[in-house]
């Protein structure tokens, strides 16, 4: 079975400050997609970035950027020039790439703080 | 295009009681999966539903159900509520088609409150 960690509960970061979230997942599968969702405060779960994992390319969307290390199995996340908008919790997530199998399996997320 | 729908958003329900929820998905998405996220265990996947059939189930009870219409829209019940069943509620749509480009996008939630 897939699992993804995050190790990470909180963290914080000063307003314009670069910051980065880590992950780890875990599969025995060779194609899949993994992606960072963000959860503000009003709960509406909205999709970061994604990366396909037979891409050695590392996706990037305006400000956010991912490490993807398919050996290491590492996935982190970095956030440029924090704003006070990215306040949320940030979850990992991980989807087969077989077709018929949807489901995302979620980390437990990190907390993040943006300080002014 | 309108987004991911649930109704109701909250809901207050005595243990033994049952529930049923509602999920419309963006039109022309057919896949609807169901998550459940409390702050012991996160975001738990229960169902997937695909063209009116299920596709996937997580490791969830019989008491929790769900189906799909013809228009995609989909529903889950939980009958016999227990008190660790107060959650969010989250269900996403996507097109279904297993692409990497196909993304699930989520609705607002239905808070589920179990006295």
């Amino acid at each position: 079975a897939q699992t993804v960690t995050q190790s990470q509960p909180e963290m914080s970061v000063q307003e314009a400050e670069t910051v980065t979230l880590s992950c780890t997942y875990d599969t025995s599968e060779s194609d899949y997609y993994l992606f960072w969702y963000k959860q503000p405060p009003s709960r509406q779960m909205i999709l970061v970035i994604r990366q396909e994992a037979y891409k050695q390319q590392n996706a990037t969307e305006n400000r956010f950027s991912v490490n993807f290390q398919k050996a290491a199995k590492s996935f982190s996340l970095k956030i440029s020039d924090s704003q006070l908008g990215d306040a949320a919790m940030y979850f990992c997530a991980y989807r087969s790439a077989w077709l018929g199998d949807d489901k995302i399996i979620f980390g437990k997320g990190t907390r993040l703080h943006i300080l002014p | 295009k309108a987004g991911v729908t649930q109704t109701p958003r909250y809901l207050i329900k005595t243990r033994g009681q049952q529930v049923t929820l509602s999920c419309s998905p963006i039109s022309g998405h057919r896949s609807v999966s169901w998550y459940q996220q409390t702050p012991g265990q996160g975001l738990q996947f229960l169902f997937e539903y695909f063209s009116e059939t299920q596709r996937n189930k997580g490791n969830f009870p019989g008491r929790f159900s769900g189906r799909q219409f013809s228009n995609s829209r989909s529903e889950m019940n939980v009958s016999t509520l227990e008190l660790g069943d107060s959650a969010l509620y989250l269900c996403a749509s996507s097109l279904g088609m297993g692409q990497g480009t196909d993304t699930q996008y989520f609705g607002p939630g239905t808070r589920l409150t179990v006295l």
